[in-house]
């Protein structure tokens, strides 16, 4: 079982401020990290699964890096809007999918 | 390419009673894991079928069971419900050829009074 912790909880900022935020797991035994966000009253949607340390992905104005190594991954949001308001999940996938409990960003108009 | 789908969508049930969730996973996907998110908690992972046999299973007592058909769907069930399991249920439809990407059916918002 991967202990997977996702800082910070939750997150306020204005439109237009970038953000980041860190998903942390155990290093060993790693296959692939999934982001996924969650709007509210909507199912989970993928936004990037990544797999090598080291690997950067973008979309947007989304991106996230990832660092096998030590055990973590950053999301960062560029120029947050209202619509970019979700949780932001992340799941190491070792054998079998483990969820962090996401942080929640409220982006203010 | 159809979605993932889940029925019932809203249940309400009583403690002691039992129910049954319905998951139609995306065709071609062998592979269907279920959740529970219940208020404050993120989603807590309750089991994983693959091509009819329980790949992986959470930490949930054993009122929850599930099982997958030839078909690929996949039904969970909880026993002598608790007010506790009151919860959201996520149903994933996993794609073994992205790493496992997972693609989620809109859930079944169960109710226990």
């Amino acid at each position: 079982i991967l202990n997977v912790e996702q800082s910070p909880q939750s997150l306020h900022v204005q439109e237009g401020d970038s953000t980041n935020f860190t998903c942390s797991f155990p290093s060993s035994n790693f296959y692939a990290l999934h982001w996924y966000r969650w709007e509210t009253a909507k199912s989970p949607e993928a936004l990037f699964v990544m797999t090598l340390n080291g690997d950067e992905k973008k979309k947007g104005r989304i991106s996230a890096t990832l660092n096998t190594k030590e055990g973590y991954s950053y999301l960062y949001i560029k120029g947050s809007q209202p619509e970019d308001s979700a949780t932001y999940l992340c799941a190491p996938n070792n054998n079998d999918m483990r969820f962090g409990a996401g942080t929640r960003l409220t982006v203010k108009p | 390419k159809a979605g993932v789908t889940q029925t019932p969508r809203y249940l309400i049930k009583t403690r002691g009673q039992q129910v049954t969730l319905s998951c139609s996973p995306i065709s071609g996907h062998r592979s269907v894991s279920w959740y529970q998110q219940t208020p404050g908690q993120g989603l807590q992972f309750l089991f994983e079928y693959f091509s009819e046999t329980q790949r992986n299973k959470g930490n949930f007592p054993g009122r929850f069971s599930g099982r997958q058909f030839s078909n690929s769907r996949s039904e969970m069930n909880v026993s002598t419900l608790e007010l506790g399991d009151s919860a959201l249920y996520l149903c994933a439809s996993n794609s073994v050829s992205s790493y496992n990407e997972q693609f989620f059916g809109p859930g079944t918002r169960l109710t226990v009074l």
